[in-house]
């Protein structure tokens, strides 16, 4: 049982572009969450998924970011017109029900240059 | 407002000592703890977890320690070992449906041979 795979392990992009971070949680698992790690940050609660649905967004930058859970294939968390400061570590996380402990992907780390 | 709070960014250790981080919460709304822990470029890996109605819960070298009345939790390392260095983060599960894992700051333990 593969464990939760996020692609790519490391993004960059100019400012202005897009990035598209993908994440297949566990067999199993239809929870995914998104968390956020800036430099000498902890993880940093962003949207909170079941397929199909969000569940909680309240992480997440009202603009430019968004995300989804589709019936079919991966969650895909979308940043659009990336800036520096969305230079990070995104880091996503599964689990196969509410109220259990999660279990995380290596991350995606995403440069802005 | 930060709903878990891990004090100390930082823990020296000598290897074969204990180790003590400790992590608190500011309200009930928790069912249960966890703790994580994360090496480098890595993704967090679930380390141990506690019940709320528990006031310990022990895995080896690793024992973690629940005082609700203080809201104050600790996770216990003995022996300590060099591969133990990380950073550890402590994260609450909330007893409300459809809450993600909120986690805190992290504490990066050191543990010298």
């Amino acid at each position: 049982n593969a464990g939760v795979m996020q692609n790519p392990r490391h993004l960059v992009r100019r400012r202005g572009q897009e990035a598209r971070l993908r994440c297949s949680p566990m067999k199993g698992h239809s929870h995914v969450y998104w968390y956020r790690q800036l430099p000498e940050e902890g993880l940093k609660f962003m949207v909170y998924l079941q397929k199909e649905n969000i569940i909680d967004e309240s992480g997440m930058p009202k603009e430019r970011f968004s995300a989804e859970f589709p019936k079919e294939g991966p969650s895909i968390l979308r940043i659009q017109q990336v800036v520096r400061g969305d230079s990070a570590a995104y880091f996503c996380a599964s689990s196969p029900g509410f109220h259990t402990e999660a279990f995380f992907g290596q991350g995606t780390r995403l440069t802005v240059v | 407002d930060q709903q878990v709070k891990q004090n100390s960014p930082s823990l020296s250790v000598q290897e074969g000592r204990i180790s003590i981080l400790n992590c608190d919460y500011t309200n009930s709304m928790f069912d249960y703890f966890l703790w994580y822990k994360k090496y480098p470029a890595e993704g967090p890996t679930f380390l141990i977890s506690i019940s709320s109605i528990k006031d310990k819960n022990e895995d080896g070298r690793f024992t973690v320690f629940l005082n609700k009345s203080a809201k104050h939790l600790s996770l216990h390392i003995v022996p300590s070992q060099p591969g133990d260095s990380a950073v550890y983060f402590c994260a609450g599960v909330p007893n409300q449906a459809g809450t993600a894992l909120i986690f805190g700051k992290g504490t990066t333990l050191s543990v010298s041979s």
